[in-house]
Formats: C-alpha cells, structure tokens, sequence
C-alpha cells in the first residue's frame, strides 16, 4: 500500500526551539507538500517542492523552511517555534501528470504543540 | 487567484438520510476539482475528481458530485448516509497548468444523528 508517512504524530515543543517534521513518501513522487490545518482556517500551504533541491513558498511561508534532499523526503523546519504555530501539519505528495494534480495523497498529520 | 468556498460549517443527517455538501469555486479556467474526507485524528482522503468530461463523477463510498460550470459548483452527495460518514470534507480546486497547487475550502463537518 502506497504511503505518506510523517515521523510524529503528536509533538510538544519548548517557544525558541529548532523544529523538525519528516515526511517520507514511498510512491516516487516527484511534488511533495506541507500544509498547516487550524480549525475554522482549513488547509493553508506552507511550502512545496518539485523536484529534489527545489523549494517554493506557498500561502504562509514565514517562520518555516523546507529541505528535501532526497526524492522521497521532505522536511519542514521551524527556525525558532512560537506558539503561534501551535497546529497540525500535512505533508502530501502527488505524481506529475494530469496537471500535476493526479490526486494528492496525505500523511496523518502531525500535531505540534509550542508552550 | 483561485479560491473555494464551503459556505456550511457545519451539517447534521439523520442515518439513512440523503446528503449534499456545497462547493463554489473560483477560477478563470477550467479548473480541476477534488473533493476529500478526514476522519478524525487522520489525514485526507481523496473521494473522487473532476478533470473534464462527464460533469457527474462518481467516487469512493458511494459519494459522487456534480460540476456545474453556470454555478461554479462542485457539489458532493450520497444517497444514504451511514454513521461512518461522519468526517470533514473538504472540496479543492487547482488549475490546469502543469505546476500548479491545490487550494482547500475551509471544510464541513458532517454529524450523522441515528
């Protein structure tokens, strides 16, 4: 069974710590995405890559950067957390084709909690 | 720039009852349509898409949903609605160019009373 899987599912941070979030993707996708739910907010998109190496912003870039390395990789790093960033993450990864958009396939999520 | 709208937060169905869950898009083009389910504590899930073609699309579980090109709707319904189909469901629109992203409604969550 094809997988998005995210290291954590739940995580308590300290407000100024480096944070990171791995998602590994098993499909051979090329488009990998991180997104971050809050209630009443929907899915907002932090950040998303094409291909390894390559980094674009999305909605709400500030106070994240992303690494991929790798094709099946890809990290989310929160420079110095705040508790505004208190939510969870959403990584996907999709196939190019059909617009690039053949259907997203997500992870769990990871929870994050900032105190 | 794109944009999706869910007007209904929130949606409770007696089981067994018909179901509608309301989409609007905006778009300048024809847009790709998606809609997925979240079952708590889960990631998404994608029910079903419309690329072109036929404007009835049918999906997983049963559900299917209509594309509207006069409305900009994409609507998602079931016959029947069973308990397990108490999730949130968002609808996505995304555009036809080879690199481009999906933009998510802000959801609806279903309650399924018995």
């Amino acid at each position: 069974d094809v997988k998005v899987t995210q290291s954590s599912r739940y995580l308590v941070k300290r407000t100024g710590e480096k944070v990171f979030l791995e998602c590994v993707q098993d499909m051979d996708h090329e488009n990998m995405f991180w997104y971050r739910q809050d209630p009443g907010l929907g899915l907002r998109l932090i950040y998303f890559s094409y291909d390894v190496k390559m980094k674009e912003k999305g909605d709400i870039p500030e106070g994240y950067s992303v690494s991929r390395e790798k094709k099946e990789r890809f990290s989310l790093i929160l420079e110095s957390a705040s508790t505004n960033q208190t939510s969870m993450y959403l990584c996907a990864s999709s196939p190019v084709g059909t617009g690039g958009l053949g259907g997203y396939t997500f992870g769990s999520g990871t929870r994050l909690t900032v105190v | 720039a794109q944009s999706v709208t869910q007007p209904d937060i929130h949606i409770t169905v007696s089981e067994g009852a018909s179901l509608e869950l309301r989409c609007n898009y905006s778009y300048g083009a024809t847009p790709y349509l998606f809609w997925y389910v979240q079952s708590p504590g889960q990631g998404l899930q994608l029910l079903l898409k419309y690329f072109s073609g036929d404007t009835l699309v049918q999906g997983i579980k049963g559900f299917e949903a209509e594309f509207k090109r006069s409305q900009s709707s994409f609507n998602l319904r079931k016959p029947s609605v069973h308990w397990s189909d108490a999730a949130e469901y968002f609808c996505a629109v995304g555009a036809e160019s080879g690199y481009s992203t999906l933009t998510f409604g802000k959801g609806t969550m279903l309650l399924v009373s018995p």
